[in-house]
Order: C-alpha cells, then sequence, then structure tokens
C-alpha cells in the first residue's frame, strides 16, 4: 500500500512558468511533509518542509500548500527554471522520532526555455 | 567530511556473489538509515539505526539482506546471494535527533548495483 500518492509522474514546463506538483497521503498520524530534490547521480536533498499547523510555507520561488482535511500537499515552483529540472519527491513522517520518511514515487520536472 | 559519503559508487555482480556496500555518514549525527531506489521510483526503507543499535529493520525485503553499524560510526549493508531484482541504488541517510524535524535527512550520493 502506497503511503505517499504523487502526481504528475512527469512534467514539462517552460522557463518563466509555475510547476505544480501534488501529493496525497493517508494516514493521519503523519505531521511532517518534506520535499525532497534529486538531481541525476545523486542523493535527494531537502527541498522546503511543511507542519500541518500552517497551511503554506514559502522559501524563496518555492511554496508548499497544505490541506489537512483533504490530506493532500503540493510543492509550487515560481518563476521556473532550467536549472530547476530534477525529480522531486514528497514524502511524509510521524514529526517526532525517527521512523522512517516515506516517499511519494517522484516527478521529473523539466524546464524549458 | 563534510556529507555523508557512500562506497563503492557503482558495483557489478553477478547473480549469487554477495556484496558489500559502505556509508559513513556526518559526523556526529546519531541516526542513520539505508533506503533502496529502484530505477525511476522513490526510496524505499530498509533499515534504520540510532548509534550501534538497529531498532528497526522492517524495511530490509529479504534475510539475505543484513545490515550492521558496530561503533555507531559507520555502516554496512551486505546483501548476499545477490538476485537481478537487487539492482538499485542504495542510499544512505544520517540525521541529528536535535531539533524537531527528525525527518531531515541527508542522503549521501548512493550505491549503484547492477546484478547480473
Amino acid at each position: 500500500q502506497q503511503q505517499v500518492k504523487q502526481s504528475p509522474q512527469s512534467l514539462i514546463v517552460q522557463k518563466g512558468g509555475i510547476s505544480i506538483i501534488n501529493c496525497a497521503y493517508e494516514n493521519t498520524a503523519f505531521d511532517y511533509f518534506p520535499w525532497y530534490q534529486q538531481f541525476p547521480g545523486k542523493g535527494p536533498a531537502l527541498l522546503i518542509a511543511i507542519r500541518p499547523d500552517v497551511s503554506e510555507k514559502k522559501e524563496g520561488r518555492f511554496t508548499i500548500s497544505f490541506n489537512k482535511s483533504a490530506k493532500q500537499f503540493s510543492l509550487h515552483i515560481m518563476d521556473s527554471q532550467p536549472g530547476d529540472s530534477a525529480t522531486y519527491f514528497c514524502a511524509a513522517k510521524k514529526r517526532w522520532g525517527n521512523t522512517p520518511l516515506v516517499f511519494g514515487k517522484g516527478t521529473r520536472l523539466s524546464v524549458i526555455a | 567530511g563534510a556529507g555523508v559519503s557512500q562506497s563503492p559508487r557503482y558495483k557489478v555482480a553477478k547473480r549469487g556473489q554477495d556484496v558489500a556496500l559502505r556509508c559513513d555518514p556526518i559526523s556526529g549525527h546519531v541516526s542513520l538509515f539505508w533506503y533502496q531506489q529502484a530505477l525511476g521510483q522513490g526510496p524505499e526503507f530498509l533499515t534504520y539505526f540510532q548509534n550501534e543499535a538497529q531498532l528497526d529493520k522492517s524495511g530490509l525485503p529479504s534475510d539475505r539482506f543484513f545490515a550492521e553499524r558496530p561503533e555507531g560510526s559507520v555502516s554496512t549493508l551486505k546483501i548476499q546471494r545477490t538476485q537481478q531484482e537487487d539492482s538499485a541504488v542504495y542510499l544512505c541517510a544520517s540525521s541529528t535527533r536535535q531539533g524537531p524535524y527528525a525527518g531531515e535527512l541527508f542522503f549521501g550520493e548512493g550505491s549503484r548495483l547492477t546484478v547480473l
């Protein structure tokens, strides 16, 4: 059973456009929702994370929107750049303790000029 | 070192061979995780260490997989009698328990295993 469902699988966006990636989860015990960015041949790196007590978090061009009642969260990349081309993974876990972080299947983003 | 270091970066094994993958976490990070990432998929949890104690090995797919961290620093993931379905990138990650975001993982670049 996939605990975090991510869509779309791939995404092509024009330079300067907005990239939107969506995730949904089932486990209501999850209360920490990070997004990881992975470039080819590299390990995932934390991009931005949100707690469920806020509905939105913004860091530069990256914004997480969180809808607790719908059990959904999304990543928005504003003014997308070719350097943003990577695979993005949403993830979820219980905030406290070292329970495993569970990942979505990933979205391959291509930003074209 | 500054980041999580994994070796070898690439490993080709014949079916049935044993392999050992090494992870050197960020200095001072007490938590260490192993993940398996199949091609085009997200990382899947394998096992977790807190210092030298293996607290969760629920993700290990079979008894052919074994992990250890004897001194609470370097960890080794061993796969015995490798099968083709073991082909994947094996990612190691470490984290500090300080602060509320225990989920922030620092990943290495991974060890890509190909079983022929």
